[in-house]
């Protein structure tokens, strides 16, 4: 397995403008985590997912943000209209429920909003 | 909902010395405590992960201590090299319920 694929690994946009991040979790996982880092709050819960499902979106900083998953395999975490301090680095992650319940993350996307 | 305490958030070790990051959580309900390692650019990887029927757990040079009363737990680094300079994060779940919360991150430095 490639692990999870996350896309694109960079995008810079200018304020106001849609971004769309895309995250492939590994087969067979039944959770999906979309986590955003930054310097100053380090990694941050935005949304998670149980066999497609939203579970807990608490972490969605504000209605800008939106996250779907239309199926196992495919993820995204949207933001409309983006802003300077929506730059960060998004993480997904997915892992498989049971007594390992480790998080495999994806490369990331490093977005820079100017 | 759970919080994890992180310290040092910044560590520069001797290469051969020890290293200790310490995390504090609050929900007595967390039961997994698994140790991330993020490289500069990278994603975060485990390295280590301990389990609340556990008190201590041990992988090569790196081993990880749990307190379940005083809700701490400690990654211990022995004999460090250069490559162990990463930042490194903990975090706390109730395993197979909850997503994992993570500390704020140690930053690793390991001088030769």
């Amino acid at each position: 397995d490639a692990g999870v694929i996350q896309s694109p690994r960079h995008e810079v946009t200018e304020m106001g403008q849609e971004v769309t991040l895309r995250c492939k979790p590994i087969s067979g996982h039944d959770y999906l985590f979309w986590y955003r880092q930054t310097m100053m709050r380090g990694l941050e819960l935005l949304i998670y997912f149980n066999n497609n499902v939203p579970i807990d979106d608490s972490g969605m900083p504000e209605d800008r943000f939106s996250a779907k998953m239309p199926n196992a395999s495919f993820s995204t975490l949207k933001i409309q209209p983006s802003e300077p301090r929506d730059s960060a680095v998004y993480f997904c992650a997915s892992s498989r429920p049971g007594m390992n319940t480790e998080a495999f993350f994806g490369q990331g996307t490093r977005l820079t909003v100017v | 909902g759970e919080n994890v305490e992180q310290h040092p958030s910044t560590l520069s070790v001797q290469e051969g010395d020890s290293a200790v990051i310490k995390c504090t959580y609050s929900d007595s309900a967390s039961n997994y405590f698994p140790w991330y390692k993020q490289e500069l650019g990278k994603r975060p990887q485990l390295i280590i992960d301990i389990r609340s029927n556990v008190g201590e757990k041990k992988d090569q040079r790196i081993a990880v201590t749990l307190n379940k009363t005083a809700k701490h737990f400690s990654l211990h680094i022995t004999e460090t090299q250069p490559e162990d300079s990463a930042v490194y994060f903990c975090a706390a779940s109730i395993q197979g319920n909850t997503p994992l919360v993570f500390g704020k991150g140690t930053r690793l430095s390991v001088i030769a």
